[in-house]
């Protein structure tokens, strides 16, 4: 039982580049969330979906998008990579109704 | 805007101490988390607790809702139980979007 994964798990950005961050969770859970950790601060909620095909803001959302186009899968995009942006993403998910929180192993991502 | 006050924000302790560690919140919560980020990074959900009182082994929680806070206890300490400690809180408007306190780093030292 996989829960929760994340990919890539570590990556290095030039300013300006673009990715994509990858979450699969294997427990048919409808909420799913894209958090960053800053050193020393909590986690901060980027965006977040509760359903397939459905997305929506949270705390800093700018420079980041997203998209839920399978219930299993939420995809988190840079578009311009800018050094702020360096920090550590993990993504979440959560059965609808409960709220208990699941979380991937993180990814690390370095922009340069 | 909505805030969640973790204290204390550092704890050392000797293996076979007790602890707690508190979370204040400023508003009602209807969903309320703690999560263990062990030295690896990695993020366990302790508990679920949006009031009430849960155990699981040397750990213990309890929320009081109506006061606005709750408390995570550790008992007989081990070197395994340290990292950083994260209470969440689910607010009316924004069920299942948790905001996250600063944490409590724990080093437990044998």
């Amino acid at each position: 039982n996989a829960g929760v994964t994340q990919t890539p798990k570590f990556r290095v950005l030039k300013t300006g580049q673009s990715m994509t961050l990858l979450c699969a969770q294997d427990m048919n859970h409808e909420y799913m969330y894209w958090y960053r950790q800053d050193p020393g601060m909590g986690l901060r909620l980027i965006h977040y979906s509760v359903g397939e095909g459905t997305t929506a803001k949270g705390e800093v959302p700018d420079g980041y998008n997203v998209s839920r186009l399978k219930k299993q899968n939420f995809l988190l995009g840079l578009e311009s990579a800018a050094p702020s942006q360096t920090s550590v993403y993990f993504c979440a998910s959560s059965f609808m109704g409960t709220g208990e929180l699941f979380f991937g192993e993180g990814s690390r991502l370095t922009v340069l | 805007g909505i805030q969640v006050e973790q204290s204390p924000p550092d704890l050392i302790l000797q293996e076979g101490a007790n602890s707690t560690l508190r979370c204040n919140f400023s508003d009602s919560v209807n969903n309320l988390q703690w999560f263990h980020q062990n030295p690896w990074g990695q993020l366990i959900n302790l508990f679920y607790i949006p009031s009430g009182t849960k155990q699981n082994g040397r750990l213990s929680a309890t929320t009081v809702a109506t006061e606005r806070y709750s408390l995570l206890y550790i008992s007989s300490s081990q070197t395994t139980d340290s990292g950083v400690y994260f209470c969440a809180g689910g607010f009316s408007g924004g069920y299942n979007k948790l905001i996250f306190g600063a944490g409590t780093r724990l080093a437990v030292h044998p």
